[in-house]
């Protein structure tokens, strides 16, 4: 089982849709969270960072951890053509803190 | 401010030849973190420099190697390339490490696009 499972997509969805990503894990070491937007041909950019469970709004981003149960989400409200791109999960902690991304869900939002 | 610059953005090599890949980071940033993107396995990390010492490390094998100079630019090398290692190769730099506790943000450069043939 890899450590960080995230659907690939591709998600598809019509401009103004709250969108919901999301990522499960499986070590309970993990401590820090963070979600990542990339898009295409450019590295990726930190949207939002939470350290361990509990809710965390920026503008129409809002980022939610739930430790127990080890699933972590992305909340995109009034979502726009320009939120197209593909989002990585990413988490660190335990023994070495490294930190270890999912693979990216896709997003295209449709005008 | 300038941000994280990567060079060569794009490189094509053959089986066998090995490569060299340059990260400058953000001024004032000491630490500097390299991973490989894939679209069978994402993004992993490869290892970590922190004022010229490696700090943490991927798992990948020996042929994966680095470096980090005194002004905090950093190297990348891959030996005896294999198909494999065709990817995005990504660099990225913090104030802090961030292989560790630290919630410094990561800023990541545009990558360098390896194709090995």
């Amino acid at each position: 089982q890899k450590e960080v499972e995230q659907d690939p997509g591709p998600l598809s969805v019509p401009e103004g849709a709250i969108v919901s990503l999301n990522c499960t894990y499986s070590n309970s070491a993990f401590q820090y969270f963070m979600w990542y937007r990339q898009y295409s041909r450019k590295g990726p950019e930190l949207l939002m960072y939470t350290y361990s469970s509990g809710n965390k709004e920026d503008g129409r981003f809002t980022a939610q951890v739930d430790k127990s149960s080890k699933y972590i989400s992305l909340f995109i409200r009034d979502s726009q053509p320009s939120d197209s791109a593909t989002y990585l999960c990413a988490m660190k902690g335990g023994s070495n803190y490294k930190l270890t991304f999912g693979k990216g869900t896709l997003l295209t939002v449709n005008p | 401010k300038a941000g994280v610059t990567q060079t060569p953005r794009y490189l094509i090599k053959t089986r066998g030849q090995q490569v060299t890949l340059s990260c400058s980071p953000i001024s004032g940033h000491r630490s500097v973190s390299w991973y490989q993107q894939t679209p069978g396995q994402g993004l992993q990390f490869l290892f970590e420099y922190f004022s010229e010492t490696q700090r943490n490390k991927g798992n990948f094998p020996g042929r994966f190697s680095g470096r980090q100079f005194s002004n905090s630019r950093s190297e990348m090398n891959v030996s005896t390339l294999e198909l494999g290692d065709s990817a995005l190769y990504l660099c990225a730099s913090s104030l802090a490490p961030s292989s560790g506790v630290s919630t410094d943000t990561q800023y990541f450069g545009p990558g360098t696009r390896l194709t090995v043939l």
